[in-house]
This record gives structure tokens, C-alpha cells and sequence, in this order.
């Protein structure tokens, strides 16, 4: 079974400044997709990166980046150069080689101060 | 291009009422998921279709939830009869047939319907 996990439940970050969101994630399938959504107060889900286990560089979107480290099963966010609109719910996702299984995090609240 | 359609956005209902949620995926989109949030648990997987076939439906609570996907562009999640620790935000996603329609298989979130049962 797949599983993810997300150890930090609470950030803050100062504006301008970059944040390391941790995501350490468990399965026995040679080939699975990692994805980072974000989730704001107005409660809708965005897609952010995503990072595919065969892809030899680490996935990046703007001021996304993945740190994929796929020997220590760990798929990192980093955000750089952080905005008072990065202030949300952030959560990791797995999906299996097949797509049918796709499990979440319980995700990290991101609080970015002025 | 419109995106996944949930509906209602909200509900309210007393105990022991049928609730019925409903999900227009995007069109050409084959897989489609079911989700319940909520603090205590988070984003749940309640079960999954593709090409509007029922593969896993293992996170499904009990025998009072049920989910229907009659044709590729509609869904229900029903649950009957409901009861309070049923409050949750229900969301439904759908993504494109993985490695042909897309090689990233993210999924398209709804809005979300916000039940609340009293």
C-alpha cells in the first residue's frame, strides 16, 4: 500500500525568504508519479509539480521546485522568494505506475509573515 | 474550458436524510475520484472510477455511502441514511487517460461541496 507522509504540520516563513515543505512517501511499485497541490483558504485544490520516478532532474514550476531524493524516498517542496499569497494548506500526493491510486498527505499549513 | 463541476456547493441536512452529491468530470477526462475531507482525517480516497467503471471503492466508510458513475460525464456519491460524524467536505476530481491523454496523471479538483449534517 501506498502512504505518504508529511511530518510538519504547521510553517512559517518570512516574506521573500524560501521554505522546505518535507514529503517521505512508501511504496513497492517501481514506477509512481509525486505531485505537490496547494490548497488556500477558499478551499480549492491547485496543482503545483509534479515528479515522476524515472525522471533523472528535479521537477521545477517558477518558484517550485521538487528535491527528489528517491533513495531516501523523499520528495521535498521548495518555494523560493516566498509571497503573503503562499499562505495556504500544502499537500503531497502519490499516484501508482497505473494511476488508479492516488493518496494524500495530511498535508502542511504554510503561514507566510510580513 | 470548463473544469470539474460539483454540486450542491453546500448542504445542509438533518440526520437519517439521503444526501446526494454530483460530479461533472471535464469532458474527455477517463478517471474519476471521490475524495472526503476533514481535520480529523484529512483527504480521503473514497473510491475511484475509470471509464466509468467502479475499480476500487475500499475507502467507501460503510454500506451508507454508494457511488454511481452512469455515463462518462456524470457522477453521484449518495449517502443513506446520513448521520452528523458524515460533515465533511466531499470533493471530486477527474484526469485524462494516464500515458496517452497525459504522463503526468495530476488530477482536475471541483470546488468541493461542504455537507453538514445535524
Amino acid at each position: 500500500a501506498q502512504k505518504i507522509t508529511q511530518t510538519q504540520p504547521g510553517m512559517f516563513v518570512q516574506e521573500k525568504e524560501a521554505v522546505t515543505l518535507d514529503c517521505t512517501y512508501d511504496t513497492s511499485d517501481p514506477s509512481y508519479g509525486l505531485f505537490w497541490y496547494k490548497q488556500p483558504s477558499s478551499g480549492e485544490m491547485i496543482f503545483l509539480i509534479y515528479q515522476g520516478s524515472y525522471d533523472q532532474q528535479n521537477a521545477t514550476e517558477g518558484r517550485y521546485s521538487l528535491n527528489f531524493q528517491k533513495a531516501r524516498k523523499s520528495a521535498n517542496l521548495v518555494i523560493s522568494a516566498s509571497q503573503l499569497g503562499d499562505s495556504a494548506m500544502y499537500f503531497c500526493a502519490m499516484r501508482d505506475n497505473y494511476g488508479q491510486n492516488f493518496v494524500f498527505g495530511p498535508g502542511t499549513r504554510l503561514s507566510v509573515l510580513p | 474550458d470548463a473544469g470539474v463541476i460539483q454540486s450542491p456547493r453546500h448542504e445542509v441536512t438533518e440526520m437519517g436524510q439521503e444526501v446526494t452529491l454530483r460530479c461533472k468530470p471535464i469532458s474527455g477526462h477517463n478517471s474519476l475520484f471521490w475524495y472526503r475531507q476533514t481535520m480529523m482525517r484529512g483527504l480521503e480516497l473514497l473510491i475511484y472510477f475509470n471509464n466509468n467503471v467502479p475499480i476500487d471503492d475500499s475507502g467507501m466508510p460503510e454500506d451508507r455511502f454508494s457511488a454511481k458513475m452512469p455515463n462518462a460525464s456524470f457522477s453521484t456519491l449518495k449517502i443513506q441514511p446520513s448521520e452528523p460524524r458524515d460533515s465533511a467536505v466531499y470533493f471530486c476530481a477527474s484526469r485524462p487517460q494516464l500515458w496517452t491523454g497525459s504522463n503526468t496523471g495530476e488530477l482536475f479538483f471541483g470546488e468541493g461541496s461542504r455537507l453538514t449534517v445535524l
